[in-house]
């Protein structure tokens, strides 16, 4: 069966520049969470959808905004770039939701370099 | 808050054990344990509820002490393979967030 999917692999932006990522997740996971990893902070929690809703919300910026399809595809998006956005950004999809112990998979992540 | 986890890093022989601990300053519902090699996407190894049980996955098992709000992962006999950065992830009470820590990175060398 599929993983979970991420693209673009690289992006290189500039500051100020607006970013799109976009996530499949493994057929028939209804929960996609995304995470800020940087070799500074380590993983951060950023959201998380289910079903078409965002459950949870970690403490990011408003800058941070995601969205979930109905297939269950999601896009998390980035405006106005600071230098501190570079990073790797996963995604995970899980079965169930997060607070309900869902084992996540995780895709290979984008990893957004801001100049 | 992150849940901290020691130690940082970590240099064994193969064949040797380690433990790694994660501990949190708030009660806990759930930690769940990641590994990711670099380069690559984290890996699930396994969740503990509260309740203090202890899993297994091949010669790595877990413990999660609910009153200390601690969990620690015991690699026995270690393989090559064991090397990454481990991840402790966890969901408190209230149960809002995932949370992880910041990592333990082991290198196993033959």
């Amino acid at each position: 069966k599929a993983g979970v999917t991420q693209t673009p692999r690289y992006l290189i932006k500039t500051r100020g520049q607006q970013v799109t990522l976009s996530c499949s997740p493994i057929s028939g996971h209804r929960s996609v969470s995304w995470y800020q990893q940087t070799p500074g902070q380590g993983l951060q929690f950023l959201f998380e959808y289910f079903s078409e809703t965002q459950r949870n919300k970690g403490n990011f910026p408003g800058r941070f905004s995601g969205r979930q399809f109905s297939n269950s595809r999601s896009e998390m998006n980035v405006s106005t770039l600071e230098l501190g956005d570079s990073a790797l950004y996963l995604c995970a999809s899980s079965l169930r939701q997060l607070t309900d112990t869902g084992e996540l998979f995780f895709g290979e992540g984008s990893r957004l370099t801001v100049l | 808050q992150q849940p901290v986890q020691s130690p940082q890093a970590v240099i064994l022989r193969e064949g040797e054990d380690a433990v790694i601990n994660c501990s949190s300053s708030k009660a806990l519902y759930s930690v769940h344990w990641y590994r990711q090699k670099h380069g690559e996407a984290p890996v699930f190894l396994m969740i503990l509820l509260k309740g203090g049980e202890q899993k297994g996955h091949d010669k790595i098992s877990a413990s999660f002490n609910e009153k200390k709000q601690q969990s620690s992962l015991y690699l026995t006999a270690s393989q090559l393979s064991y090397s990454g950065t481990y991840f402790c992830g966890t969901i408190n009470n209230a149960g809002n967030m995932l949370t992880f820590g910041g990592g333990t990175r082991l290198m196993v060398k033959p």
